[in-house]
């Protein structure tokens, strides 16, 4: 089966740079997205097809990808980005679509 | 605008069957897949499966084949997701999930605001 695998937890203080790290074998041929849960709301994109952002979203996200890893970038990180963060993409067929087991941001 | 709005809290017996609901409204209802999604308490998201609203067409994670069926109703623009012998593994908030294309990549633009499930004796 298709898996994509995260850092449970990553943590920074106010105004450092967070790197999330997303790693899978589709990832080379398949795009990646990432989702924003903050506690007890729902899932929201913040980015897709590996680096593009849905209007809205604060320029400090951005997003990568190369080989076999994809990466979302938080500049400058704010105590709001506090949450969990979550990649997904697909299999070839882009039937199915699996997620990360998600990374839990600290904002210390 | 675009909105989904899911059916209310449940809670089951082991071994019962859920229906939950996900009613579309502000878009074209058979033009987006849409799909399942689970939470665990505590955990990360699980993928579930797609329906077509244009035909009821539907795929499933093998890990659920033969309890999980999808339907639509496109007079209603809703869809169901019904899952049956349930487990107290199932205990899940389910999400419905409009899929969006842009550019060779399928992702998830609108959801649902969550269906508490609870599994217990």
């Amino acid at each position: 089966s298709s898996e994509l695998t995260q850092p449970p937890s990553v943590s920074v203080s106010p105004g450092q740079t967070a790197r999330i790290t997303c790693s899978g074998d589709t990832l080379p041929d398949e795009y990646a997205s990432w989702y924003q849960q903050k506690a007890g709301q729902v899932p929201t994109v913040i980015i897709y097809r590996d680096d593009q952002k849905p209007a809205g979203v604060p320029e400090r996200f951005s997003g990568s990808s190369s080989g076999t890893t994809a990466t979302l970038t938080i500049t400058g990180v704010q105590a709001e980005d506090e949450a969990d963060y979550y990649c997904q993409s697909a299999d070839s067929s882009s039937t199915y679509l699996f997620f990360g087991g998600g990374t839990r941001l600290t904002v210390l | 605008q675009v909105h989904l709005e899911q059916s209310g809290a449940e809670i089951h017996k082991p071994g019962a069957s859920l229906k939950v609901s996900c009613k579309a409204s502000g878009y074209t209802f058979i033009k987006y897949y849409i799909h399942w999604v689970r939470q665990a308490p505590g955990q990360g998201l699980e993928w579930l499966g797609i329906i077509k609203p244009g035909d009821g067409s539907a795929t499933y994670t093998q890990k659920l084949q033969g309890r999980l069926t999808m339907t639509r109703d496109t007079s209603t623009t809703t869809v169901y997701m019904e899952l049956s012998s349930l487990r107290s593994e199932d205990t899940a908030i389910y999400y419905c999930a409009r899929r969006q294309y842009e550019g060779g990549h399928y992702y998830f633009d609108y959801w649902g605001q969550g269906t508490l499930v609870t599994v217990s004796s």
